[in-house]
């Protein structure tokens, strides 16, 4: 069973800090990743996707991707609290097959 | 440009009929897929296609559940009969390749009483 796993929370963060969210992957042979955000109610949003070891940066977001460690990251910088939603990770599974798994999400809370 | 557009945004039923959920893809996009979110499970993926024909239904609950792509520019997702557990939220996105993002629909919201 191929997993992708992120902590439930809430998060809590203060506005302007900095929030790390954590994802997990089982499949080593996973391709691409993909960081949503869903607000409640509403449809998940692409945020950010990444392929390769390292960081991308995209103004205030930054993925991480560690495929040696199974992990990927998304930061949020100078947190508002337009950015509290539930953040969903979706790892592209080893080529051959064009299925996304999604962890069940992450919600942040960014406090006024 | 249109996103993925489906339909009807809520659907509320009695347990037994028939449900039908459309969903139009991004035009020019070959990739169609359907998932259902609830709260205890998450989002999961029932079915994709590729350039309108079934790859991978291995998600689908079982056989009341059966989903169609007649052309490019729409997909239908059947429930017969309809149960109560079927309850939930139910998402169509689409994408142009296997290594593009998934863009997803406003999804509908289904409940079975």
């Amino acid at each position: 069973q191929k997993e992708v796993e992120q902590n439930s929370g809430p998060l809590s963060v203060p506005e302007g800090a900095i929030a790390s969210l954590n994802c997990t992957y089982s499949d080593r042979g996973s391709q691409s990743f993909f960081w949503y955000r869903q607000y409640s109610g509403k449809s998940p949003e692409l945020i950010m996707f990444i392929y390769s070891n390292g960081d991308k940066e995209d103004g205030r977001f930054t993925a991480q991707l560690n495929k040696a460690s199974q992990y990927v990251s998304l930061l949020i910088r100078d947190s508002q609290p337009s950015d509290s939603a539930t953040y969903l990770c979706a790892v592209r599974l080893a080529p051959g097959t064009y299925k996304y798994i999604f962890g069940t999400g992450t919600r942040l809370k960014v406090l006024a | 440009d249109a996103g993925v557009i489906q339909s009807p945004r809520h659907e509320v039923t009695e347990m037994g009929q028939e449900v039908t959920l459309r969903c139009k893809p991004i035009s020019g996009h070959d990739y169609l897929f359907w998932y259902r979110q609830t709260m205890m499970r998450g989002l999961e993926l029932l079915i994709y296609f590729n350039n309108n024909v079934p790859i991978d239904d291995s998600g689908m609950p079982e056989d009341r559940f059966s989903a169609k792509m007649p052309n490019a520019s729409f997909s239908t997702l059947k429930i017969q009969p309809s149960e109560p557990r079927d309850s939930a939220v139910y998402f169509c996105a689409s994408s142009h390749n296997s290594n593009q993002p998934q863009h997803f629909g406003d999804g509908t919201r289904l409940s079975i009483l």
